[in-house]
């Protein structure tokens, strides 16, 4: 079956960076799109950035355009959010999902706390 | 920039009821819509795309409507695992965006 199991997140200090890591397993990762998503504690979700199948098309929400960047590794199966100059407002949990092509399949997330 | 709003923010409700809930998109999407069921402490989970197409696995009772700006997500029959949050979210166009939820209590 599809899974997707993030990993990266942890503590980290306003102005710092973190890279989130997500590996796909169950279909053929090269043939599909990929997502970020994430919640705030006890808030909504939210849309962060997607990236085309074969990695050339990539798209951003205003809040993190300029500061977070997506990319892909499709010989190890891996999704990538690289994230710098990170503020308290980006604390979250992170997932990684699938596009089919709305959002079906979800990992369980990776918790990002940025904290001094 | 397309912004989706959703009401009501709360819904208390009974175990069998009929359940209604709502989500606006600020410009016509079209059926580029999609609905999120989140429970306690888990990840989010696609109910419904293309405004009323079920996902696989998901019952009956759920059921979608609408087109350009106004939608409706629909529970024939509510089940104590149909609570939680549902999000509505749209994907006509970059950057995509989701409603702020409607949250289902009993």
């Amino acid at each position: 079956q599809v899974q997707l199991v993030e990993s990266g997140g942890g503590v980290v200090q306003p102005g710092g960076s973190l890279r989130l890591s997500c590996e796909v397993s169950g279909l053929t990762f090269r043939n599909n799109g990929m997502h970020w998503v994430r919640q705030a504690p006890g808030k909504g979700l939210e849309w962060l950035t997607f990236i085309r199948a074969a990695g050339d098309d990539k798209y951003y929400a205003d809040s993190v355009e300029g500061r977070f960047s997506i990319s892909r590794d499709d010989s190890r199966n891996m999704l990538y959010l690289q994230m710098n100059s990170l503020t308290i407002e980006d604390t979250a949990v992170y997932y990684c999902v699938k596009d089919s092509p709305v959002l079906d399949y979800w990992g369980q997330g990776t918790l990002v706390t940025v904290t001094s | 920039e397309k912004v989706m709003t959703q009401s009501p923010a709360t819904l208390s409700v009974s175990p069998g009821e009929r359940v209604t809930l709502s989500c606006r998109a600020s410009q016509s999407i079209g059926t580029n819509v999609a609905w999120y069921q989140q429970n306690l402490g888990q990840a989010p989970r696609l109910l419904l795309y293309g405004a009323s197409i079920r996902a696989t696995g998901v019952p009956a009772r759920f059921s979608g409507s609408g087109s350009g700006t106004e939608f409706t997500l629909t529970i024939s029959s509510l089940q104590s695992e149909d609570l939680g949050v549902y999000y509505c979210q749209h994907f006509d166009g970059w950057p995509w965006a989701f409603g702020p939820g409607t949250k289902v209590e009993f």
